[in-house]
């Protein structure tokens, strides 16, 4: 079990341009979290899917972010026009359902830059 | 709603001493807590976690007990190494069926 995989694992990008995060879940796991890592805030909830279904995105900044699942395999965090503030290391998990108790486990991030 | 706070930023130790990371919640609802350890550059990774009141959990030399009463569950370790220098992240999940909250995160530093 490979775990998590995100990629890429660093991105940098000019002001004002795009950026997309890519996310393959654990095999199995049914439900998919994206979470924002700053020192300041340090985690930070963004959004989460259950059977691919997007179930919760209150911590979505409403503008500029968007996040898909169109498949059991993967998920992506689109960030458009991207701003400074928008540097941070970007975590994505899964766990093996949306329960209370469900361990969530952790890829290695992708760290956006933003210049 | 449902919050976690750790209250220390920066831990600083020396090897072999005790050590005791604070977190405490708010919920309305019957919690489920977590601690995480993230090393650098690696990925966040659970700890411990524990739903049941006054019962000490285990793992890896470190124990936590929730306390409902104080709305606590402070991780603790009787003697830390240099490996264990890393960021710590306590969460709460609740049975409102919402995702995992997590504070700030401590960051512990073990010297020799």
């Amino acid at each position: 079990n490979a775990g998590v995989i995100q990629t890429p694992r660093h991105k940098v990008t000019g002001k004002g341009q795009e950026a997309t995060l890519w996310c393959e879940p654990i095999s199995g796991h049914s439900a998919v979290f994206w979470y924002r890592q700053t020192i300041v805030q340090g985690l930070e909830f963004l959004t989460y899917f259950r059977n691919q279904a997007p179930i919760d995105d209150s911590g979505m900044p409403k503008e500029r972010f968007s996040a898909q699942m169109p498949n059991q395999s993967h998920s992506t965090l689109k960030i458009q026009s991207t701003q400074p503030q928008d540097s941070a290391v970007y975590l994505c998990a899964s766990s093996l359902d949306q329960g209370w108790q469900n361990t969530l486990y952790f890829g290695a991030g992708t760290r956006l830059s933003v210049l | 709603g449902d919050s976690v706070t750790q209250t220390e930023g920066l831990v600083t130790l020396t090897k072999g001493l005790p050590v005791m990371l604070n977190c405490t919640y708010q919920t309305t609802y019957s919690p489920f807590l977590f601690w995480y350890v993230q090393h650098l550059n690696e990925a966040p990774k659970l700890l411990l976690k524990s739903s049941t009141d006054n019962k000490r959990t285990e793992h890896q030399g470190f124990y936590a007990t929730l306390h409902k009463s104080s709305s606590s569950f402070h991780l603790q370790k009787s003697s830390v190494q240099l490996s264990d220098s890393a960021l710590y992240f306590c969460a709460l999940s609740d049975n409102s069926g919402t995702y995992q909250r997590f504070g700030t995160g401590t960051k512990l530093q073990v010297v020799p």
